[in-house]
């Protein structure tokens, strides 16, 4: 079943702690993103990446960190710099043609107290 | 900034053909506009998207004008089962051959029986 993976659908993390939220492809797409949605708003980009080991920061990239070692997989840090990081994450790949569409996941919520 | 304008809300009777507007005047020559849907905690799901010709797809169909400035997506027989919220997106081309969508608040699609 092709498609992309985010692990898990909830995670709950204390004040100050780091957390890392898994994004998986079997689409042999070759760019992936990362972004976060707010109750009742739309999507903000966070991080990018085209290739392995290359990523871009998006609008709002603030507090986080990414990876990209291998090409199936692009690993979002939520770090404790991060002010406000309880809101819905999603993970998205394409293979970057120019009007080949974004695929995406069904999203990580992640609740810090 | 979201680079298109969307009706917060629209209602629709079950069976009928929902229309959903979007004006996106600002938009480039080469921008192609995109639809996605999202449904309540799932990620977005892309629907159908068109640079300047109308398309149609087993989903939808998406109207473009003439000058590029509005679309509309078009719902010919709406069920329940299509009330979610509608993005209408501007792709937008950055350096290196990457690629955005940017989101804004979207269109609440009700289909009521």
């Amino acid at each position: 079943d092709g498609g992309i993976t985010q692990s898990p659908k909830y995670l709950f993390r204390k004040e100050g702690q780091n957390v890392t939220l898994s994004c998986e492809q079997n689409l042999n797409h070759d760019a992936m993103y990362w972004y976060r949605q707010d109750p009742g708003q739309g999507l903000r980009l966070i991080y990018y990446s085209q290739i392995v080991n290359d990523f871009q920061k998006g609008d709002i990239a603030e507090g986080y960190s990414v990876s990209r070692e291998k090409k199936e997989s692009f690993p979002l840090t939520v770090t404790s710099a991060q002010k406000n990081p309880t809101a819905f994450y999603l993970c998205a790949a394409t293979d970057n043609s120019y009007n080949s569409p974004l695929h995406f996941g069904n999203g990580t919520r992640l609740t810090v107290t | 900034d979201a680079k298109t304008t969307q009706p917060p809300s629209m209602d629709c009777a079950e069976g009928r053909a929902a229309n959903l507007p979007c004006n996106h005047s600002t938009i480039s020559g080469n921008e192609y506009v995109y639809w996605y849907r999202q449904i309540h905690s799932q990620g977005p799901q892309y629907i159908i998207h068109g640079l300047k010709n109308n398309e149609t797809n087993e989903m939808a169909s998406l109207i473009i004008t003439e000058d590029r400035k509005s679309s509309t997506l078009i719902l010919p027989h709406a069920t329940l089962r299509d009330t979610a919220v509608y993005y209408c997106i501007v792709r937008v081309p950055l350096l290196g051959g990457y690629n955005k969508l940017i989101f804004g608040a979207g269109t609440r699609l009700a289909v009521h029986p």
